[in-house]
């Protein structure tokens, strides 16, 4: 069974519009969370991470944390069509940089 | 700089065959990543190695798939013998301590057994 759970699998939205991803694990020893965006053909890259409850914003990038349930997500404001890709989130747990990661978000977002 | 390198690029073998893929970290960083990716189970940890030293071997992948760090600046995966199973692209990604779980991927390798 998956650590990292992530939802919704796939998620359009049309340009300009909002993009909201969840994401949980159940592994109660994490302590780190990062997203990773992937676009088509490519490989991963980091986008943002959070370690402290609460929110963090970059941009129209906002992800938020609640380390009792173990739950992050990432919103995207004002999506563009270069935000279309495959969304995924990390985790880790206190001490080591060893990245578990979920089976990710499709976002497609519609001009 | 140059970034994490990854050879092949593409792998066709026959079932039963021995593959290694290559992979070059990013100069400096001290931990290395062997991940598999496939639609179905998404990105799944291989090996992990902290400055040369193996961390994680991957559990379920043991039995068929070998990673060795021959030295701080290449990285070896051996799978013996593949299966059709195996088809996936593998990704190398590399990290420095101290940069919080910032994972550097190569572009990866598609495998593909017939």
């Amino acid at each position: 069974q998956q650590k990292v759970q992530q939802s919704p699998e796939s998620l359009i939205v049309p340009e300009g519009g909002m993009a909201s991803l969840n994401c949980t694990s159940s592994d109660r020893n994490v302590d780190y969370f990062w997203w990773y965006r992937q676009h088509s053909g490519k490989s991963p890259k980091m986008l943002m991470s959070i370690f402290s409850n609460g929110e963090k914003e970059e941009g129209r990038f906002t992800v938020h944390l609640n380390k009792a349930s173990l739950h992050t997500s990432l919103h995207i404001r004002d999506s563009q069509p270069s935000d279309s890709a495959l969304y995924l989130c990390a985790a880790a747990s206190s001490g080591s940089w060893q990245l578990i990661f979920g089976s990710g978000t499709q976002l497609t977002v519609m001009p | 700089d140059a970034g994490v390198t990854q050879t092949p690029r593409h792998e066709v073998a026959e079932k039963g065959q021995t593959i290694i893929l290559k992979c070059e970290p990013v100069s400096g960083h001290n931990d290395l990543f062997w991940y598999r990716q496939t639609k179905i189970q998404g990105l799944e940890l291989l090996s992990y190695f902290r400055s040369k030293s193996l961390m994680e071997d991957g559990g379920a992948f043991k039995d068929r798939f070998k990673a060795e760090m021959l030295n701080s600046s290449f990285s070896t995966l051996k799978i013996q013998p593949t299966e059709p199973k195996d088809s996936a692209v593998y990704l190398c990604a590399s990290s420095l301590w101290g940069e919080a779980g910032q994972l550097y991927f190569g572009e990866g390798s598609k495998l593909t057994v017939l």
